[in-house]
């Protein structure tokens, strides 16, 4: 069964940083691309940010680019999200979820982890 | 960035209804469309992925059409769970854009 376990989140201030985590089970982590997808409390959905199977090509968001990396290890099969200087306007839950084919659509989600940004 | 565009809003129907909810793209995305339904506190759930392809162990009742520019999901006889959030999601080109949801609620 593929199971997709996001990590990491909590209460920051603005300008702080936090590091999310996804740990990936139950399918072949290493040949999937990878995405980052957001929820604003009570908005809709919003890619933040993709990586290939091999890392080797990473996309980004305009609103985060710049301020976030997205990074995995495939030896410990799991996804990274590393936020700097967070704005009140990232407050969201924060999915990671399993790319098909590479191609931007996800088959497979996490069930997210909420970053509150508050001072 | 491709803006996508859904509509309606919000939509209310009856058990048993058929409806169709529609999403518009800025600019042609060929086939690259998906569909996700979304339950109040759920992760998004695959429904339909390259415009019309049903994802495996989803009802027939959904289907999907269209290609271009515009873009439909329809719900044939309406079953109590499908009342929840519906986007669609293009995959053209990243950003991989979503479009704003549809609520689908019970009449």
């Amino acid at each position: 069964e593929v199971q997709l376990v996001a990590s990491g989140g909590g209460l920051v201030q603005p300008g702080k940083s936090l590091r999310l985590s996804c740990a990936a089970s139950g399918f072949t982590f290493s040949s999937y691309a990878m995405n980052w997808v957001r929820q604003a409390p009570g908005k809709g959905l919003e890619w933040v940010s993709y990586i290939s199977s091999s890392s080797s090509t990473i996309y980004y968001a305009d609103s985060v680019k710049g301020r976030f990396t997205i990074s995995r290890d495939n030896a410990k099969r799991s996804l990274y999200l590393q936020m700097n200087s967070l704005r009140d306007e990232d407050t969201a839950v924060y999915y990671c979820a399993r790319d098909r084919q590479s191609s931007g659509y996800n088959d497979y989600w996490g069930q997210g982890t909420l970053v509150t940004v508050s001072s | 960035d491709i803006q996508m565009t859904q509509s309606p809003s919000t939509l209310s129907a009856s058990v048993g209804d058929t409806v169709t909810i529609t999403c518009r793209a800025s600019q042609s995305i060929s086939s690259w469309l998906a569909w996700y339904q979304q339950k109040p506190g759920k992760a998004p759930y695959l429904l339909i992925y390259k415009a019309s392809g049903l994802e495996s162990g989803v009802p027939s009742r959904f289907s999907g059409s269209g290609s271009g520019t515009e873009f439909t999901l329809t719900i044939s006889s309406l079953q109590p769970d499908d009342f929840a959030t519906y986007y669609c999601q293009q995959y053209n080109s990243y950003s991989y854009t979503f479009g704003q949801g549809t609520k689908l609620e019970i009449k």
